[in-house]
This record gives structure tokens, sequence and C-alpha cells, in this order.
């Protein structure tokens, strides 16, 4: 166990619906990450947070956005869902902002239909 | 950005045995590289990581080490188990964020 929770574990809904994924940090970890896993895509960097500011970007599309809260937890809104979209959604914490460990949590496995 | 590349996509090795991974990464900044072990279904799993001001690190069974020059990096693995098959990535920390790039993956297999 990693220390970072993930809810839920499993989501499936319908193309064109929006979901939103939450992952809280380890205790003490103020960096949160959100990454894609796609069978053709492989691990893909979405966004991270810092201590409650968007840190960097990767190739997010602009249907999905994120955002981290006071308590540091984070959410990533994903909406107009289309068939791609489906993948295991993972976030991983670390410590502060820099080349630290990244620990990641159990992910979301969304389905869309 | 980062590009890393690793090889190979799979390895099929016999209980004892050593598995090696090799990776490669573009970025000559980039200072951290880390590797992780996913199971099926499963969360990837930091098993060992090393910083560029490093050439070895070693954690039991488990090596990794690194070239600053060639711009590459390796797992070892030896004396391997049932309990290793998985699919291991490389990645490397962008030097400016500190977003991890992963590699492709392998999948080890390890025959009993």
């Amino acid at each position: 166990d990693s220390g970072v929770t993930q809810t839920p574990k499993h989501l499936i809904t319908a193309t064109g619906q929006r979901v939103t994924l939450r992952c809280s940090p380890r205790s003490g970890d103020l960096s949160v990450y959100w990454y894609q896993q796609s069978l053709d895509q492989g691990l893909q960097f979405l966004i991270q947070y810092y201590n409650g500011e968007e840190r960097a970007k990767g190739n997010i599309l602009e249907r999905f956005s994120a955002q981290q809260f006071p308590d540091l937890h984070s959410e990533l809104n994903l909406s107009s869902l289309e068939l791609g979209d489906s993948a295991l959604y993972f976030c991983a914490s670390s410590f502060r902002d820099g080349p630290y460990e990244q620990y990641f949590g159990p992910g979301t496995r969304l389905t869309v239909t | 950005g980062e590009n890393v590349e690793q090889h190979p996509s799979t390895l099929s090795v016999q209980e004892g045995d050593s598995a090696v991974i090799k990776c490669t990464y573009s970025d000559s900044a980039s200072n951290y590289f880390p590797w992780y072990k996913q199971e099926l279904g499963k969360r990837p799993q930091l098993i060992i990581d090393i910083r560029s001001n490093v050439g070895e690190k070693k954690d039991q069974r488990i090596a990794v080490t690194l070239n600053k020059t060639a711009k590459h990096f390796s797992l070892h693995i030896t004396e391997t188990q049932p309990e290793d098959s998985a699919v291991y990535f490389c990645a490397a920390s962008d030097p400016n964020d500190y977003k991890l790039s992963f590699g492709a993956g392998t999948t080890v297999t390890v025959r009993a």
C-alpha cells in the first residue's frame, strides 16, 4: 500500500458524459501527478499540482481539467467522454516539487461505452 | 520534452537466471531515473531509482546502472523468481518540471 488513495476503483459511463476522479496523496506529500495508462499509449503524464497550484501540463485534452484543494486532495474532471478515453487513470504523489520519488495510487479504471 | 525508449518489450527467463532491461533517454539534463514494477491490474510500484550523481545502485537482487555520457540506464534482476514476473517501466524525470516520462514497458516472464 503506497498510502495514496483513489476513488472510485471502477467507473462505467456513456459517451458524452462527465466524470470526476478523486485522489488523496500520502500524508505530508504536497505534489500530485495524474497519469493515463492505455494499452496503445502506455503511461502518459497529464498534469501536476503542487500545494494547490498547477505546476506542469502534459498532453492533457481540453476536455480534461484538474484541481488540487486546500486539504491537498485532487480531482480530475473528464467531460464529453469518448470511447478512446477508456483507460486506467493513476495519480501519484511526492513530498515536494522536484525529482523525488512518486508513489502511485491504485488507479481508477474508466470504461466509456 | 524527454523521450524514453525501453528494450526489450518482452523478456522470458528461466527461474534463477538474470534479467536485464535497458532504457535510453534524450534530455542530458535529466537527473532522476526510477524503475516501476506493475502487476496486472495493479498500480506501478517503485522498486528502485537512481540519480545522476551515482553510477550504480543495488537493493538485494535488483540493481540499476546509469551511463550519463551515453544517456542510458539499465535494470538488472539476479536470481529471478516467479514473483518477479510483471511489467517493468523505466522513467526519466524532466529537469524542468519533474514529470516522469515512461518507457513503453517490458513484460518479464520467469519460467519455473
